[in-house]
């Protein structure tokens, strides 16, 4: 199996900052990756897929980039709504992984 | 728009077997390739399995194999996701989601059904 990594597993910041979230897999998985914000009490949502491709709707301060084992998802300047959970996914081979999350809290 | 609405919140005695649906609408069931992912209290995501559009299949993640049925009515455009011999760590929720771009991520989203298992 594949397993992910995120880094770090929770971070604090401020309103405006720009904030980078890794992810990295025990092995290569091209740019199968996915990544997802989540909020209490919420389903996943759907930020980036293909590791760089912004989905539908998503503010364009969310940005990914990566492929092979090394992944980032940023976020240019911090808003009051981004602070959530966020996950990366592959989905080059099954099982399809999640890592384990990184919590964006309010400083 | 595809649009995924599950059954509402069970609880369960261990031992027992749980069977969560999950109604699309906007599409045909056949046209979606459907999976499961769970998240117990205050953990990450976890996927479960789902249907396979390159081998037709449904695969199942290792560890709920035997333990897991996922099945689906095209005459309802229902999806259901049955799990058996509940225990404590089966308390979570438990999501549909649809696998979209071939093989690419998963949206859109259900909202999720609460499973206690508690005696």
């Amino acid at each position: 199996d594949i397993q992910l990594t995120q880094s770090p597993s929770f971070l604090s910041a401020s309103v405006g900052d720009r904030v980078t979230i890794t992810c990295r897999a025990s092995q290569g998985i091209s740019s199968y990756l996915a990544w997802y914000q989540q909020k209490p009490g919420k389903a996943p949502k759907l930020l980036i897929y293909a590791a760089s491709t912004l989905q539908s709707g998503v503010p364009s301060r969310f940005s990914g980039s990566g492929s092979g084992t090394e992944f980032t998802l940023t976020i240019s300047s911090l808003q009051p709504e981004d602070f959530a959970t966020y996950y990366c996914q592959q989905l080059n081979s099954y099982p399809f992984t999640f890592g384990p999350g990184t919590k964006v809290d309010i400083k | 728009q595809v649009q995924l609405v599950q059954s509402g919140a069970e609880v369960k005695k261990p031992g027992a077997s749980v069977k969560v649906s999950c109604k699309v609408s906007g599409y045909t069931l056949t046209e979606l390739s459907m999976h499961w992912v769970r998240q117990a209290p205050g953990k990450g995501l976890e996927w479960m399995g789902g249907f396979d559009p390159e081998d037709g299949e449904t695969i199942y993640a290792q560890k709920f194999q035997g333990r897991v049925t996922m099945t689906e009515d095209t005459s309802t455009d229902t999806a259901y996701m049955e799990l058996s011999s509940l225990r404590s760590e089966d308390t979570a929720v438990y999501y549909c989601a649809t696998l979209s771009g071939g093989v690419g991520w998963f949206d859109p989203w259900g909202q999720g059904t609460l499973v206690t298992v508690s005696s």
